[in-house]
């Protein structure tokens, strides 16, 4: 199964300041078609999981240019410009290249 | 609006079994692999299960196969698992999930706990 490590944040971040979340994959999401299989979720409190970003850095439809992706083959990082109240939650990363799906343990990210 | 709508959840004893079920409204259902995840409380996120659009193909993760069973009626709107030989590691808010196709899952239930305790 492909293991992914997601890391901490130094919470609480200021409001208005950026934050950077990493993940990494035991295996290269990197397929053949030239797609990177890394998609983002956050999992604000009490509510279920939404999808931010896929295919490492595409936005979904609906989510604030604030969020970006970006990585590699097996290092990734989601980055939240200027942080807002609404983004407090647990981020996931989760590999979509094979079965099983797995996800990242989560990154909690807490506002000041 | 797409809606995905979890029921069936409840209190179990070890051993038992329990049926939950992902109501689907405001897409065109019978186009869809639909997934199944669940959360343990304070933990994160596992997936279970997926069936395609026509039933014609199921994957389990290891934990649960032989154990849990998903199927699904295109008519009914309606992917139902089935959980067996109920364990109290198997305790978790379980959720429904939209495949977007080849890109991740758009959209998913609010989510159904079931708790297995003696």
């Amino acid at each position: 199964d492909i293991v992914m490590t997601q890391g901490a944040l130094p919470n609480p971040v200021p409001s208005g300041e950026s934050a950077s979340i990493t993940c990494q994959s035991s295996k290269s999401l990197l397929h053949s078609n030239g797609k990177t299989y890394l998609n983002w979720y956050l999992q604000r409190p009490g509510q279920s999981p939404h999808l931010l970003i896929y295919w490492m850095s595409t936005r979904a439809s609906g989510v604030s240019d604030r969020f970006s992706g970006s990585g590699s083959g097996t290092d990734f990082t989601l980055k939240i410009s200027s942080v807002e109240a609404e983004d407090v939650g647990v981020y996931y990363c989760q590999q979509f290249l094979e079965y099983p799906l797995t996800f990242g343990s989560g990154t909690k990210l807490e506002i000041k | 609006e797409v809606q995905l709508v979890e029921s069936g959840g409840g209190l179990v004893q070890p051993g038992s079994s329990l049926k939950v079920s992902c109501v689907a409204s405001g897409f065109t259902f019978s186009s869809y692999v639909i997934h199944w995840f669940r959360q343990a409380p304070e933990n994160g996120i596992e997936w279970l299960a997926y069936i395609t659009s026509d039933s014609a193909n199921t994957h389990y993760a290891e934990t649960v196969r032989g154990r849990f069973t998903i199927s699904r009626d295109n008519a009914k709107n309606t992917v139902d698992m089935q959980l067996s030989s109920l364990r109290s590691e198997d305790t978790a808010m379980y959720f429904c999930a939209r495949e977007s196709s080849g890109v991740g899952f758009d959209y998913w239930g609010q989510g159904v706990m079931v708790t297995v305790s003696s």
